[in-house]
């Protein structure tokens, strides 16, 4: 069964420093990936996508991931966190090539950042 | 543009009663997703409604349902209500103007919170 794993449930960083989230997935086919992010009481925003191509992808404030298949990884990544950071964030996978919207999403990784 | 709105924000009920969430999707967009959100399971699928008709269901019992209208506005509806009903109910919505495969992006609302005792 497909399914997204995020290995680590709570990271705290010093502002300014790089951020390296991580996010595994398992799937047969070229998956569909996402990375997602909520800020308390708020709901999901998405960061990046990624469906093919480029495997370096490019997201909104500064995230950029990379599609690893050799290694069944989406790691996204900051290259120098700011205290607006501190979310939830989640990794997702979409179902193939079923139509349809529906994600499998991992338990999330909550980040802290220090001063 | 407007963005995903969710009705009510926050909601308690007890064991046994039913409840009725709703979701206005972006202008335009055609498909909408539920998902439940808890400490436990995290986010998980609960259905799609695409054109008035489910398109895709998670594994969730039959208690949840859930529709949509003419104007893409969507309900679910939770009926019978247990203790581990609880949760953030998120809505998600989607363009879906070609295939209909997720390539698009799902926006999501800011969710109901329901408190079940």
């Amino acid at each position: 069964a497909q399914s997204v794993t995020q290995p680590d449930i709570h990271i705290t960083v010093s502002e300014g420093a790089s951020l390296e989230l991580r996010c595994n997935y398992s799937y047969g086919a070229t998956p569909y990936l996402f990375w997602y992010v909520q800020s308390p009481g708020q709901g999901l925003q998405l960061l990046l996508k990624y469906f093919s191509g480029d495997t370096l992808v490019q997201g909104i404030k500064g995230f950029e991931a990379e599609f690893k298949r050799s290694q069944s990884s989406f790691n996204l990544r900051k290259p120098s966190v700011h205290w607006s950071d501190a979310a939830e964030y989640f990794c997702a996978s979409g179902r193939g090539n079923q139509a349809g919207t529906a994600l499998i999403f991992g338990k999330g990784t909550t980040l802290s950042v220090s001063s | 543009k407007a963005g995903v709105t969710q009705t009510p924000r926050y909601l308690i009920k007890t064991r046994g009663q039913q409840v009725t969430l709703s979701c206005s999707p972006i202008s335009g967009h055609r498909s909408v997703s539920w998902y439940q959100q808890t400490p436990g399971q995290g986010l998980q699928f609960l259905f799609e409604y695409f054109s008035e008709t489910q398109r895709n269901k998670g594994n969730f019992p039959g208690r949840f349902s859930g529709r949509q209208f003419s104007n893409s506005r969507s309900e679910m509806n939770v009926s019978t209500l247990e203790l581990g009903d609880s949760a953030l109910y998120l809505c998600a919505s989607s363009l879906v103007a070609g295939g209909g495969l997720f390539t698009d992006t799902q926006y999501f609302g800011p969710g109901t919170r329901l408190t079940v005792l």
